[in-house]
């Protein structure tokens, strides 16, 4: 499995675009980079994932460096409730077939007024 | 859309009681998953189907931990002689390709 690091906390001001990085340096050519977050005591919701173009869909921007071994994930305008913790994933690809979400520690993402 | 649904959400038992729990996933989804998440931590893997085949069990805590889905549809998770380690928010999956969609979860304390 590529294994993901991402800082353990971060800040960000109301209204400030939040921008949240991961490192992948072992990322296999076929596998996905997904992002999840977390708020307190609900289930993981899907923000979105991408291959090696960057993506932008109605709640976060990805963007993905060009030899993939590091991903940005972009809340351009970030609001209280943003404020979770982000889930950074590369599933195994195995022969096209995605492997199963294995979720580490994330990034606790602190959106202050 | 109804999304993945679990029941109970809440669950409080006695040490050494079996508990089961629910899943209904997405109707069409064919993939369903099964995590455990402890406090401060991310969601644990447990589990997970193709349809009705349990493709992956290794990662189940203990033999006293047992998943089942039959003809494809909804999923069980049963604990068996419970402990006050298993206390803990049980979440469920499912997918059809890609991304998992996760339930609320159904939060297990073990008194």
């Amino acid at each position: 499995d590529a294994k993901t690091t991402q800082p353990t906390s971060m800040d960000c001001a109301e209204g400030r675009a939040a921008n949240l990085p991961c490192n992948h340096s072992t990322i296999s050519g076929n596998e996905y980079v997904y992002w999840y977050r977390q708020i307190h005591s609900q289930g993981p919701q899907y923000i979105i994932h991408g291959l090696k173009n960057n993506e932008t869909n109605e709640m976060a921007s990805l963007i993905i460096t060009e030899d993939r071994k590091s991903s940005t994930l972009i809340l351009p305008h970030a609001t209280l409730r943003d404020t979770a913790v982000y889930y950074c994933i590369v599933p195994p690809n195995y022969g096209g077939s995605q492997g199963n979400l294995i979720f580490g520690k994330g990034t606790k993402l602190s959106v202050k007024p | 859309d109804t999304g993945v649904s679990q029941n109970p959400r809440h669950k409080i038992t006695k040490r050494g009681q079996n508990v089961t729990f629910r899943c209904d996933p997405i109707s069409e989804h064919n993939r369903l998953y099964w995590y455990r998440q402890t406090l401060g931590q991310g969601p644990e893997f447990l589990t997970y189907f193709q349809n009705e085949a349990q493709l992956e069990k290794s990662r189940l805590l203990s033999d006293r931990f047992s998943a089942e889905r039959p003809k494809g549809s909804f999923s069980t998770l049963e604990i068996q002689r419970t402990e006050q380690g298993d206390s803990a928010m049980y979440l469920c999956a499912s997918s059809l390709a890609g991304r998992g969609n996760f339930g609320p979860g159904t939060r297990l304390t073990v008194t």
